[in-house]
């Protein structure tokens, strides 16, 4: 199975930051990486597809960029609504996996 | 508009078998291309990949639980089931459906349903 290792574990920042988020896989997945959002109690929530496409309905102000093994999730500046907890999952082979999570809090 | 459903039984014995069925509406799992997952959340922890069934019905399972796991789909009800044999308490978790598309990402997910194993 592909292993998909997120850094950090958690995170705390401020209103206006900019965040990045890293997701490293245990070998080359190409650009076959989404980011989740997960709120608690909620379902996730897709964010970006495909390693950098934004899920239509998701703020400009997230982004995603990587291929091969290094991906990374940007949020240019925070808002409220954006603490949460952050999931990457490849998409490049079965079994799908997913990265352990990266929670973002209010600093 | 897609939507999906979970429903089953909110607490299972160890040892049982847990059946799950997701019942979804906007789209078919006839159609070439949709596939639909299921995903696990314990309390506090990770998201985890069980299971998927696509449209051709091709299934795949996760490693560590394929021994234990079954999915199956009834196209004219729109419903996907998941079986899962042998419970136990490590298996206390949200298990979630949602449609996979494939590179587009898993979307929408359901609303979840928790299942607590205990005896």
């Amino acid at each position: 199975d592909i292993q998909m290792t997120q850094s950090p574990s958690s995170l705390s920042a401020s209103v206006g930051d900019r965040v990045t988020i890293t997701c490293r896989a245990s070998q080359s997945i190409r650009g076959h990486l989404n980011w989740y959002q997960q709120k608690p109690g909620k379902a996730p929530k897709l964010l970006i597809y495909t390693a950098s496409s934004l899920q239509s309905g998701v703020p400009l102000r997230f982004s995603g960029s990587g291929s091969g093994t290094d991906f990374t999730l940007t949020i240019s500046s925070l808002q409220s609504e954006d603490f949460a907890t952050y999931y990457c999952q490849q998409s490049y082979t079965t079994p799908r996996t997913f990265g352990q999570g990266t929670k973002l809090e209010i600093k | 508009q897609v939507t999906l459903k979970e429903s089953g039984p909110a607490l299972v014995k160890p040892t049982q078998t847990l059946t799950l069925t997701c019942t979804f509406s906007g789209f078919s799992l006839s159609t070439s291309g949709m596939r639909v997952s299921w995903i696990r959340q314990p309390p506090g922890k990770a998201l985890e990949w069980l299971a998927r069934i696509d449209w051709d019905d091709d299934k795949f399972y996760s490693t560590s639980l394929k021994t234990r796991l079954t999915i199956s789909k009834d196209t004219s009800k729109n419903q996907v089931v998941l079986t899962m044999t042998n419970m136990d308490p490590v298996d206390t978790a949200t298990y979630y459906c949602a449609r996979d598309g494939g590179d587009l990402g898993v979307d929408p997910w359901g609303q979840g349903t928790l299942v607590t194993v205990s005896s």
